[in-house]
């Protein structure tokens, strides 16, 4: 199947930085990338879905000068974590699937973030 | 809005036993529909999907789901689980009418060596 990676798989920051976690789908053209976000023994929360070259689009409470998302060519979006405090550590992953509906949308292994 | 449900949040089993993870959805229209697995410590990778055609989907490691369009259903079944199996399962539903995948909030499975 298709591979989607993610970096860095981990990462540790100060309350107050900003940390980039970069999601990039290896053999094929991803028109679409989501992000999600994963809390302890929860499901998959849809953060934003990103298509290429255009703006993204925020799931409901999700604050979007906060998580600023950019889909610059099609095997790449990055999702930055601005002035990051401890209530946004979490595990983040990202998914990238095709251009047509019935594309099977393929998932990154995921960053953890823990903001100290 | 549509919605996916997963009611069994655990399930235990003892190797050998049958399984089967309920998954219902609400949308009335066209909807393709997925389960996910996520192993401990790993990512999710897809067990098997429903576009059209036979509702009876085999996917992969002998995991089998069948949809029924007038129960609104997706449930996920193997005949003879493995403590291999151990993982959380989730099911997902995208509408024709959607660019997004909706989960459930997933299935914690536990096989009793």
């Amino acid at each position: 199947g298709a591979v989607v990676s993610q970096h860095p798989s981990w990462v540790i920051c100060k309350s107050g930085t900003s940390v980039k976690i970069e999601c990039r789908s290896l053999d094929f053209q991803a028109t679409t990338m989501f992000w999600y976000r994963q809390f302890p023994k929860q499901s998959l929360m849809l953060m934003a879905t990103s298509n290429e070259g255009s703006k993204a689009t925020y799931e409901q409470g999700v604050e979007k000068d906060k998580f600023l998302i950019n889909h610059a060519s099609l095997t790449l979006s990055t999702l930055t974590v601005t002035s990051a405090h401890p209530e946004d550590s979490s595990f983040y992953i990202c998914s990238a699937k095709g251009l047509a509906l019935t594309d099977t949308q393929y998932f990154g292994p995921g960053t953890r973030l823990t903001v100290l | 809005a549509q919605s996916v449900s997963q009611h069994n949040h655990h399930v235990i089993l003892s190797e050998a036993a049958s399984l089967e993870l309920g998954c219902n959805y609400s949308y009335g229209g066209t909807v393709n529909l997925f389960w996910y697995v996520q192993y401990p410590g790993q990512h999710l990778q897809l067990l098997l999907k429903y576009f059209s055609g036979d509702p009876l989907v085999k996917g992969i490691k002998g995991f089998e789901a069948e949809f029924i369009k007038s129960k609104f259903s997706f449930n996920l079944r193997k005949p003879s689980v493995q403590w291999s199996d151990t993982a959380e399962y989730f099911c997902a539903v995208i509408s024709s009418s959607a660019s997004k995948i909706i989960f459930g909030s997933g299935t914690r499975l536990s096989i009793r060596p």
